[in-house]
């Protein structure tokens, strides 16, 4: 079964540091590729996404991610965080055969020390 | 334009009773879907409705089932609670051949 994998569960940073979220996903196959983010008391929101072409996408508020394939990899990077991206990151996929049904990791918790 | 809605915002119930959550898409998407996230946990998909046709199927009991209506809102229903049905309940609308789906503010469970 296709799943994907978080590895860090609580981030903690201070602001101005750059920022690396690790996301592995298993799946052989063609792969979409999504970064969800979630700020305290809002709903799910759309950072960037995948589909194909230029594997290195950027997101909103200075966000960005690469897609390695031979890795399995679609880690999500910020040069220099601000306070206001204290929230929880999503990595998730759907594939080619289950385009509807997003597969999402356990999710990262960032907080940002002002 | 106003993003996918959901109603109500929270609820409380008791074991072994019934609820119906609801979801209207964003104007012009009519394909929905239902996820479960439990608290500490990424999102689960549960269904997922185009043109009132059930498209997809994750991994729940058949106590939770769904429907689609004519103007594309969405009902779910959880039958016979479980303390376990405790969870944030997100509804997501597409519009037809994107990949995007956007994701309303979720209705809170709790199962007493």
């Amino acid at each position: 079964a296709q799943s994907v994998s978080q590895h860090n569960h609580h981030v903690i940073l201070s602001e101005a540091a750059s920022l690396e979220l690790g996301c592995n996903y298993s799946y052989g196959g063609t792969v979409n590729l999504f970064w969800y983010v979630q700020y305290p008391g809002q709903h799910l929101q759309l950072l960037l996404k995948y589909f194909s072409g230029d594997p290195l996408v950027k997101g909103i508020k200075g966000f960005e991610a690469e897609f390695i394939k031979s890795k399995f990899s679609f880690n999500l990077r910020k040069p220099s965080v601000q306070w206001s991206d204290t929230a929880e990151y999503f990595c998730a996929v759907t594939t080619y055969s289950s385009a509807s049904k997003i597969i999402f990791g356990s999710g990262t918790r960032l907080s940002i020390r002002p | 334009d106003a993003g996918v809605t959901q109603s109500p915002t929270h609820l409380i119930k008791t074991r072994g009773q019934h609820v119906t959550l609801r979801c209207s898409p964003i104007s012009g998407h009519k394909s929905v879907s239902w996820y479960q996230q439990v608290l500490g946990q990424g999102p689960q998909f549960i269904f997922q409705y185009y043109e009132k046709e059930e498209r997809g199927r994750g991994n729940f009991p058949d106590r939770f089932s769904a429907r689609q209506f004519p103007n594309y809102s969405s009902e779910l229903n959880v039958n016979a609670l479980l303390l376990g049905d405790s969870a944030l309940y997100l509804c997501a609308s597409s519009s037809q051949g994107t990949k995007t789906q956007y994701f309303g503010p979720g209705t809170r469970l709790l199962v007493l």
